[in-house]
């Protein structure tokens, strides 16, 4: 069974780059799968972001598009999420999840990782 | 504002049977699978059903699910407190190329 664990930064300044990591164990990076994030903002609904694939292929939501960067890194099992420009509306908690290539439901979650924008 | 739409609560008594509806559109539920998911506050969500009514290994049979053109509908039967959580539904949606969700439907087991 794929794990997934999220890791990063708790707190970023407003303006600033939210940078968080997610690692895959139990799994290869390079498997079937397509990698997403998604996040929660405190009290309300989830909101897909955009998923990377282990060719490089990319997703991203079109609300997200110039600000957002999903990359991979397949020595340490791992991908990212980079978003940029940030403000209090990206204040949430921020998953990593995993599908199947193929499938379009989400089998593998992290645990998830609160970040808050403020100064 | 979220993609599809769901109620925002819904409540049955114990052991009753409750019913999650889900709407949406022609470039999401009407042309792709649903999924289903349950969050118990602050944990992670977790896949309830997929491809529209498969349930995956561990999830009750009490839960199922449907599809009818562009709209999507989660049952509960037997309903325990257990079963108490935010339940969201998700789908591809064609013209986004990206994943969509609902907003979130509260169960309350009274």
């Amino acid at each position: 069974q794929v794990q997934l664990q999220e890791s990063g930064p708790g707190l970023v300044k407003p303006s600033g780059t939210l940078s968080l990591m997610c690692a895959v164990s139990g799994g290869s990076i390079s498997s079937n799968n397509w990698w997403s994030w998604v996040r929660q903002p405190p009290g309300k609904g989830l909101e897909w972001i955009g998923e990377i694939y282990h060719s490089g292929s990319r997703n991203y939501l079109p609300s997200f598009k110039g600000r957002v960067t999903i990359s991979l890194d397949k020595s340490s099992n791992q991908f990212s999420l980079k978003l940029t420009s940030v403000t209090a509306a990206d204040t949430a908690v921020y998953y990593c999840a995993g599908r199947a290539a193929g499938m379009y439901n989400f089998d593998n979650w992290g645990q998830g990782t609160l970040v808050t924008v403020s100064s | 504002q979220s993609v599809l739409t769901q109620p925002p609560s819904v409540s049955a008594a114990p052991g009753q049977k409750v019913t999650i509806s889900c709407s949406g559109s022609s470039s999401n539920i009407g042309s792709n699978y649903v999924s289903w998911y349950q969050q118990v506050p602050g944990t992670a969500p977790k896949l309830l059903i997929y491809e529209n009514n498969k349930r995956p290994s561990g999830s009750p049979d009490r839960f199922s699910g449907s599809k009818s053109g562009t709209s999507a509908t989660l049952g509960i039967t037997g309903l325990q407190t257990g079963d108490e959580a935010d339940y969201y539904c998700g789908a591809w949606d064609s013209s986004l190329n990206g994943v969509v969700f609902g907003g979130g439907t509260k169960l309350t087991v009274l």
